[in-house]
């Protein structure tokens, strides 16, 4: 079954350096997403993306992230000047996209990356 | 997106059936039901998701009443490996371009 994979697993960085954090969609997948959990707390939507520009974001995603589809097969998130509070498991989904009345598309998510800001 | 609500925790024990049910008052007309597993350190995991009636997969069946107020996600002989948190989400997942708004969760604890 197709996977979306992420890399790296774990990425430890110094607070105000910049990461960035990769994701491979499932191939025919149309819509990508990132989300974030802080240990212990909920899964939190940060931005979708469609159509080679950002169709959604939440509160949290502020200017210090970015997004982008660099080729046709990768998805990154760049966080700038990092800090303490963003250490968190970054989550990639993709979904197949839009369907008719009688199709779910479901989000299908990686594994994460965990992000931890020294 | 339509609030849910679930329970914050079950216990059950191998080879039992566990149900979780999920209520979501304020559904709206186009709103499928969704379910997510999320083990420790992992992404969570699609489920199962339904609009009305049952749907069954290899994995859980998910029952709707007729008025699509609740959802009950039932998972046949449970193993120690499913214990994990499962989520109930509600929204317009038709279109697939919706964020997803994850709750707590019902953390499911499986004994031998």
């Amino acid at each position: 079954e197709p996977e979306v994979t992420q890399t790296p697993s774990h990425q430890v960085t110094q607070m105000g350096q910049e990461v960035i954090l990769r994701c491979v969609p499932i191939s025919n997948h149309l819509y990508f997403y990132w989300y974030r959990q802080i240990l212990g707390q909920k899964v939190e939507f940060l931005v979708s993306f469609y159509n080679n520009e950002i169709s959604e974001k939440s509160e949290i995603f502020d200017d210090q992230f970015s997004v982008e589809r660099p080729d046709g097969s990768n998805f990154t998130l760049k966080i700038r000047s990092t800090k303490l509070e963003d250490s968190a498991m970054y989550f990639c989904a993709s979904s197949k996209g839009q369907g008719n009345k009688n199709s779910n598309q479901p989000q299908h998510f990686g594994d994460g990356t965990r992000l931890s800001i020294l | 997106l339509a609030k849910t609500t679930q329970p914050i925790s079950m216990d059950s024990y191998e080879g039992q059936e566990v149900n979780i049910t999920c209520s979501h008052n304020n559904i709206a007309t186009n709103d499928y039901i969704t379910w997510y597993q999320q083990f420790p350190s992992q992404g969570p995991r699609f489920i199962i998701q339904g609009y009305k009636t049952k749907v069954t997969n290899e994995v859980a069946s998910l029952f709707i009443p007729a008025d699509r107020k609740s959802s009950t996600l039932s998972l046949p002989r449970v193993s120690l490996s499913d214990t994990a948190v499962y989520y109930c989400l509600v929204g317009d997942m038709g279109t697939g371009r919706r964020a997803l708004t994850f709750g707590s969760g019902t953390r499911l604890q499986v004994q031998p």
